[in-house]
């Protein structure tokens, strides 16, 4: 089946360091692919999308590309803020299918 | 962006009672809504998905007796816990999807059951 592979968490980096959560995945066909930041107490925000291979998808200083010969789409932000402190999701959803995968998440701590 | 709202954003009952969490888009007609738990510092774990007018398909391993979720309008989906024990306390998030399969998500439900 399909899957989302994050890389292990907590991360804590300083204020303006550079950020990289590493995702893979593993699909059947061609997915889109998302990622979602939750705060603390809150619910899920898309931060990103991208539907097909090469595609960047961009938000608030982050980006990911699909990179179909890796199976991957890293999160990266070149200047890391005290409030982009949050949990990361990767996800995935196959083309007509209704159920979004996680990967198990990233908690992201930036340190002023 | 579309809105989704849940209520009560936090509930706290006694053990063997039973507590309704609503779901609802507030400016888009959901077709399709899906319920998650989330356990501390855990990824979402997809309940049930539930299209407008249809019983809810369950995900294996979650009780349907125990969580009864309606969608009997494009605009509401409730999950309700029934005689909630302690192990049900959790983070339940709903979400939505419409015309373009893009779910949005509401900002959860916290369930402490005494």
């Amino acid at each position: 089946g399909d899957s989302v592979t994050q890389m292990e968490g907590p991360v804590t980096l300083s204020e303006e360091a550079f950020l990289t959560i590493n995702c893979t995945y593993t699909a059947t066909g061609y997915p889109s692919l998302f990622w979602y930041v939750q705060y603390p107490g809150e619910g899920l925000q898309l931060l990103l999308k991208a539907t097909k291979a090469d595609d960047k998808g961009s938000n608030k200083g982050f980006e990911a590309t699909y990179r179909k010969e890796t199976t991957s789409f890293h999160l990266e932000k070149g200047s890391v803020q005290v409030s982009d402190s949050a949990v990361y999701f990767c996800a995935l959803i196959e083309g007509g299918a209704q159920k979004l995968v996680f990967g198990q998440g990233t908690r992201l701590t930036i340190n002023p | 962006g579309a809105v989704v709202s849940q209520h009560p954003s936090w509930v706290i009952c006694k053990s063997g009672t039973s507590v309704k969490i609503e779901c609802r888009s507030l400016d888009f007609q959901a077709t399709t809504m899906f319920w998650y738990r989330q356990f501390p510092k855990q990824s979402l774990m997809l309940m049930a998905t539930s299209n407008e007018g249809s019983k809810a398909t369950y995900e294996q391993g979650v009780e349907k007796d125990k969580f009864l979720i309606n969608h009997a309008s494009l605009t509401l989906s409730t999950l309700t816990v029934t005689s909630a024990h302690p192990e049900d306390s959790s983070f339940y998030i709903c979400s939505a999807s419409g015309t373009y399969n893009e779910q949005f998500f509401g900002p959860g439900t916290r369930l402490t059951v005494l």
